[in-house]
């Protein structure tokens, strides 16, 4: 069965500082890997994704991910931190035309001023 | 465009209770998913519809239902609700078509079971 896995539940960094938000996948063939973001009382907004070709994609709001198969990892980075991107972050599988996502338990992001 | 529209968007219900959550998807859209998070569980999928068929199924008891109308409009239906069914439950749409990954979510339905 498919599952993600995000170690950190919840991370506090300084405006400007950089980021780093940790995910690990198990999947059964070569996933399709998502990132998403929460802000507070909102609906889930797709940062980037994963299909296949090269390794380290960019998404929007200066965020990105590198895909390492070796390490079932998909982190995401963002190299300085904006006060707007507090909010919860969600890591998440899927395959094909199989619509279903698998999300991991989420890690919350609290910028500090 | 307009985005995915759940309504309502809050709601209280008493054990024993069924409850009717509605989304519209983006115009065009013709795959809606719906999604369950509660802080103990996360985000689980419930089921997903496309030109009015159910084409993927969670984990969920029968007690949760949906169905898709031919304007692509989704209800989802839980009835006997108990208190473990507090939840936001979040709608998504796609095109169903090209599967691009994107889901694009709508703000959720906060449910509240007393």
């Amino acid at each position: 069965a498919q599952s993600v896995t995000q170690p950190d539940i919840h991370i506090t960094v300084s405006e400007g500082a950089s980021l780093e938000l940790r995910c690990n996948y198990s999947y059964g063939a070569t996933p399709y890997l998502f990132w998403y973001v929460q802000s507070p009382g909102q609906g889930l907004q797709l940062l980037l994704k994963y299909f296949s070709g090269d390794t380290l994609v960019q998404g929007i709001k200066g965020f990105e991910a590198e895909f390492k198969r070796s390490q079932s990892s998909f982190n995401l980075r963002k190299p300085s931190v904006h006060w707007s991107d507090a909010a919860e972050y969600f890591c998440a599988v899927g395959r094909g035309s199989n619509y279903k996502l698998t999300f991991g338990k989420g890690t919350l992001l609290t910028v500090n001023p | 465009k307009a985005g995915v529209t759940q309504t309502p968007r809050y709601l209280i219900k008493t054990r024993g209770q069924q409850v009717t959550l509605s989304c519209s998807p983006i115009s065009g859209h013709r795959s809606v998913s719906w999604y369950q998070q509660t802080p103990g569980q996360g985000l689980q999928f419930l089921f997903e519809y496309f030109s009015e068929t159910q084409r993927n199924k969670g984990n969920f008891p029968g007690r949760f239902s949906g169905r898709q109308f031919s304007n692509s409009r989704s209800e989802m239906n839980v009835s006997t609700l108990e208190l473990g069914d507090s939840a936001l439950y979040l709608c998504a749409s796609s095109s169903g078509t090209v599967n691009t990954g994107e889901l694009f979510f709508g703000e959720g339905s906060r449910l509240t079971v007393l």
